[in-house]
C-alpha cells in the first residue's frame, strides 16, 4: 500500500539553526499538508499547499516556517530559526481529496 | 473556530470487554469527520471519514457513526491489539476545493489488557 515516507526519522539541531524537513507523498496526490504535535497535546495544523502554492496556513506559520516542492516528488518544510518551542513531532500528509494520509513524523528537539 | 473534544482521555479494557469512544464537535460547515488511530512513535493511521448524520462504517471490531453534534466509536469485544490512541479530525469550510485543514481532539488512549 503506499505510503507517506518523511525523513530524518530525528532531528537535533541548535537554537537558531536552519532546519529543513523532507517527505514523500503518496504519488498520485495533489494535496500536500504539515501538521505539527507537541509532546502530549493534539496535532495541530500548519500549512497547505497545492498546485504549488500555499492553500491555508495557520497563526503557528510564521516567517520563519516556509515550504517547497522542489521536484515532482519531495515536499519540504523549513524552519529559518529554531527556537526551543519548536520542538515536535512534524507530520507530513497528502491526500487526492479526502481522507488524508499521515507519514510517522520527525521528531524535532532543538537544544 | 472548529473545535474538537474527545471523551475519555484515557481507557482501559479487558479483552472482550466492548466499550465506546466520544467526539464532540463544532465546525462551520462540516466537510467530513475522520477517525484516525496513533500507535506510538507513529503519525496517524486512517481509519474512517464520515459525511452526514446517521452515517455509520465499520472495519472489524470497529463502528464508527456520526450525529450533528458528536461521532462515537464502538470497539466491539476488543483485542490487546488494538491498543493505541484513538483521534477524532474534523474537517470543515464553505468554499471550493478539497485540502481543508483537519482540526483534531486530544485523543482518546485506549489499553485492552488479555
Amino acid at each position: 500500500e503506499p505510503e507517506v515516507t518523511q525523513t530524518p526519522s530525528h532531528q537535533v539541531t541548535q537554537m537558531g539553526q536552519e532546519v529543513i524537513l523532507r517527505c514523500v507523498p503518496i504519488s498520485n496526490h495533489l494535496y500536500f499538508y504539515w501538521y505539527r504535535q507537541i509532546l502530549g497535546q493534539k496535532v495541530e495544523f500548519l500549512v497547505s499547499f497545492y498546485n504549488n502554492e500555499i492553500s491555508e496556513k495557520s497563526e503557528i506559520f510564521d516567517d520563519q516556517f516556509s515550504v517547497e516542492r522542489p521536484d515532482g516528488s519531495n515536499f519540504t518544510l523549513k524552519i529559518r530559526s529554531t527556537k526551543l518551542e519548536d520542538s515536535a513531532m512534524y507530520f507530513c500528509a497528502s491526500s487526492e481529496g479526502r481522507p488524508q494520509h499521515f507519514g510517522d513524523g520527525t521528531r524535532l528537539s532543538i537544544l | 473556530e472548529d473545535q474538537v473534544t474527545q471523551s475519555p482521555e484515557a481507557l482501559r479494557l479487558q479483552e472482550g470487554e466492548s466499550s465506546s469512544l466520544n467526539c464532540s464537535y463544532t465546525v462551520s460547515g462540516l466537510r467530513g469527520l475522520f477517525w484516525y488511530r496513533q500507535d506510538p512513535g507513529k503519525g496517524p493511521e486512517f481509519l474512517f471519514t464520515l459525511y452526514s448524520a446517521g452515517e455509520e462504517k465499520e472495519k472489524e471490531r470497529l463502528k464508527a457513526t456520526l450525529t450533528k453534534k458528536e461521532s462515537f466509536l464502538h470497539i466491539t469485544a476488543p483485542k490487546p491489539e488494538d491498543s493505541a490512541t484513538y483521534l477524532c479530525a474534523v474537517q470543515g469550510g464553505r468554499r471550493g476545493g478539497s485540502n481543508y485543514k483537519l482540526t483534531f481532539g486530544k485523543g482518546t488512549l485506549l489499553t485492552v489488557n488479555p
